[in-house]
């Protein structure tokens, strides 16, 4: 069975600082994809990054890094430089060889991000 | 704009009564998903289609049922089989079945009064 971690349930961190969220995940697949979203106070789903099993790039989008890391099955993200509207909870997710369409996602149970003033 | 739309925001059901929720898409995606949220939990999938008059249970699929008469809507009722149905519902699509990106609806809020 597949299943993903978010060991860290809430972070709390003062604006512009940098902060790491940490994604684990198991599966017996091997073709499979990762993702990352965001859920702010309104509750949507707001789709961040998707990365398939067979590409270990990292990844940059403006203040936002992605560490992929099959070695230790970790997909870890990073936001640089903190700001306030980046409060949310943050989701990993991860799916199998047929994506979303067999067997939906697994997610992880989301960390809470608290960006201080 | 292209999206997908749930309603309501908030519904409150009694006990004993079936309520059914909207998911709406007009981003002509073949797929659509309905997932359950509880506080401080990840999304647990209930029902997912991938093609008109066509659909599979998830992991939680007691006490929901599903249509899929058009493309662009996927009701979900929750009967009162559901002993438990407060939580956040979830509606998500994607273009094709299969290692593609879901894209997720504002969500509705069921409380039972």
């Amino acid at each position: 069975a597949q299943k993903v971690t978010q060991a860290q349930t809430e972070i709390s961190v003062v604006e512009k600082e940098d902060v790491t969220l940490d994604c684990v995940y198991e599966t017996r697949d091997t073709t499979y994809y990762l993702f990352w979203y965001k859920q702010p106070p309104s509750g949507e789903l707001v789709f961040l990054i998707r990365r398939n099993s067979f590409d270990e790039q990292n990844e940059i989008s403006g203040r936002y890094s992605w560490n992929f890391q099959k070695s230790t099955s970790s997909f870890n993200f990073t936001i640089t430089a903190s700001q306030v509207v980046d409060s949310a909870v943050y989701f990993c997710a991860l799916s199998g060889p047929s994506g979303g369409g067999a067997d939906g996602l697994t997610f992880g149970k989301g960390t809470h991000l608290i960006i201080q003033p | 704009d292209g999206g997908i739309t749930q309603s309501p925001k908030y519904l409150f059901r009694k006990e004993g009564q079936n309520v059914t929720l909207s998911c709406e898409q007009n981003l002509n995606h073949d797929a659509m998903y309905w997932y359950r949220q509880d506080p401080g939990q990840g999304l647990r999938l209930i029902y997912y289609s991938q093609i008109v008059n066509d659909f599979q249970k998830g992991d939680i699929a007691e006490g929901y049922s599903v249509s899929r008469e058009k493309k662009e809507s996927f009701p979900l009722t929750v009967t009162s089989a559901q002993k438990n149905p407060t939580a956040f519902y979830l509606c998500a699509s994607s273009h094709r079945p299969g290692q593609e990106t879901q894209y997720f609806g504002p969500g509705t809020r069921l409380l039972v009064l």
